[in-house]
């Protein structure tokens, strides 16, 4: 059975920081792995999918890896913003094309 | 427009009820999926449709039924509704291939829907 951690639960940054945040799974079979960003009261928003046969994938100040082999990936935040804080959760999809979810890191970028 | 809406947004009932979830999507996806996101914001599948045919069941108690009248909406009823139920339920859909390995099923989720049992 899949399972996906997200460390650290929390975290608090002050503005202009470059951060990781992690994310670990216990089944290297994945097809590939999303990172989602989750504002209070709204839906998900996805922000990175990188495929099992990839490393990396960037989208502006954000940059997700995949070590596949180890069932790691990080998500670089880069120059963080006060509009960068959220929930944010990792994804890995297995097979039925099921995603199963991490339990999310609540970032916090201060002024 | 709102590519995948919910509704209601917030739902409020006595334990014992039976209460509806509405979903409808306009990407012209052939994929939809009900996730539940518990107090602890812990995402976990429910169902997912494609087609209108059932895919993925998660040993939901038999009191949740989802219906998809056609492949751009998948409701879910609830029926006997228990304490343990008060959640926030994701709807989402995605352009899969059914079966195959595409992978590349990127979902885009609704706002979600606040239930809350009294």
């Amino acid at each position: 059975k899949q399972e996906v951690t997200q460390i650290p639960a929390a975290l608090s940054v002050p503005e202009g920081e470059n951060l990781v945040l992690n994310c670990s799974f216990t089944d290297s079979a994945i097809y590939n792995l999303q990172w989602f960003r989750q504002d209070p009261g709204k839906g998900l928003t996805s922000l990175l999918l990188i495929q099992s046969s990839q490393r990396e994938q960037t989208s502006g100040r954000l940059n997700a890896s995949l070590d596949k082999s180890s069932g790691r990936s990080t998500l670089y935040i880069a120059a963080s913003q006060p509009g960068d804080s959220a929930t944010y959760l990792c994804a890995v999809t297995g097979g039925g094309n099921k995603l199963t979810f991490g339990t999310g890191t609540q970032l916090k970028v201060e002024l | 427009d709102t590519a995948v809406s919910q509704t209601p947004k917030y739902l409020v009932t006595q334990m014992g009820n039976d209460k509806s979830i509405k979903c409808e999507q306009n990407l012209g996806h052939d994929t939809m999926y009900w996730y539940k996101q518990d107090s602890k914001k812990f995402l976990k599948i429910m169902f997912s449709y494609n087609n209108k045919e059932l895919i993925i069941n998660e040993t939901v108690p038999n009191r949740f039924s989802p219906k998809s009248p056609d492949k751009a909406h998948l409701n879910l009823h609830i029926n006997s509704l228990e304490l343990g139920d008060s959640a926030v339920y994701f709807c989402a859909s995605s352009q899969d291939q059914r079966g195959g390995l595409s992978g590349a099923n990127v979902l885009t989720f609704g706002a979600g829907s606040r239930l809350t049992v009294l």
